[in-house]
């Protein structure tokens, strides 16, 4: 089956430092990826739409600048937290879509990132 | 409103019936989705059903679909503790072509041994 992989599955770092995550569609090609933030006790909230060689979509209230996204190749999005402060210091999730599937075909997750910033 | 709500809770005796209730908001979904997710993991998807099904049976899993009242039941038969997790459902709205997921408030299951 459809395999995303999510790296670090989880990482401290001091506020004012920069992450990295990446996801991987390791057996499928994703034009689309999306990423997710999750609280804890809390539902997943989206924070963008990765789309393949342009720039991502932002939902309102997420900041682009803060919060910047790569997905360079079909198989790789980044989400790097930039100048990360505690109050980013959550899960985050991606998922990704078959791209040879329908619009509309179940999306497949990673198993998230626990970021902790000190 | 794009809420898509759930029961927070639920609490089963192994081997019973777990029914786990969700309510969406958006007609337009044409795949409604059971994902679950176990502690510090992501989400596994469990099923789904096409919007002008009205039932659909997997193994345990018995996924039941009223349109009219856009409700949507996940039952899990003969419940295991390693079914103890929460179970999220999910719609996908036809907004501006992209298929984003709108995902439940989630319900945990607890499986009393």
């Amino acid at each position: 089956g459809a395999v995303v992989s999510q790296h670090p599955s989880r990482v401290i770092c001091k506020s004012g430092t920069s992450v990295k995550i990446e996801c991987r569609s390791l057996d499928f090609q994703a034009t689309t990826m999306f990423w997710y933030r999750q609280f804890p006790k809390q539902s997943l909230m989206l924070m963008a739409t990765s789309n393949e060689g342009s720039k991502a979509t932002y939902e309102q209230g997420v900041e682009k600048d803060k919060f910047l996204i790569n997905h360079a190749s079909l198989t790789l999005s980044t989400l790097t937290v930039t100048s990360a402060h505690p109050e980013d210091s959550s899960f985050y999730i991606c998922s990704a879509r078959d791209g040879q599937s329908s619009y509309n075909s179940p999306l497949h997750f990673g198993n998230g990132t626990r970021l902790t910033v000190t | 409103g794009e809420d898509v709500e759930q029961s927070l809770f639920l609490s089963v005796r192994e081997g019973d019936s777990s029914v786990i209730n969700c309510t969406y908001t958006d007609s337009s979904s044409t795949y409604l989705y059971w994902y679950k997710q176990e502690p510090g993991a992501g989400l596994q998807l469990l099923t789904y059903i096409f919007s002008n099904m009205d039932m659909k049976q997997d193994q345990r899993l018995t996924v039941l679909l009223n349109k009219k009242d856009k409700h949507l039941s996940l039952r899990i038969a003969d419940t295991q503790t390693g079914d103890s997790a929460i179970y999220f459902c999910a719609e996908s709205p036809h907004t501006s072509g992209t298929y984003k997921y709108i995902f439940g408030t989630g319900t945990r299951l607890k499986v009393l041994a």
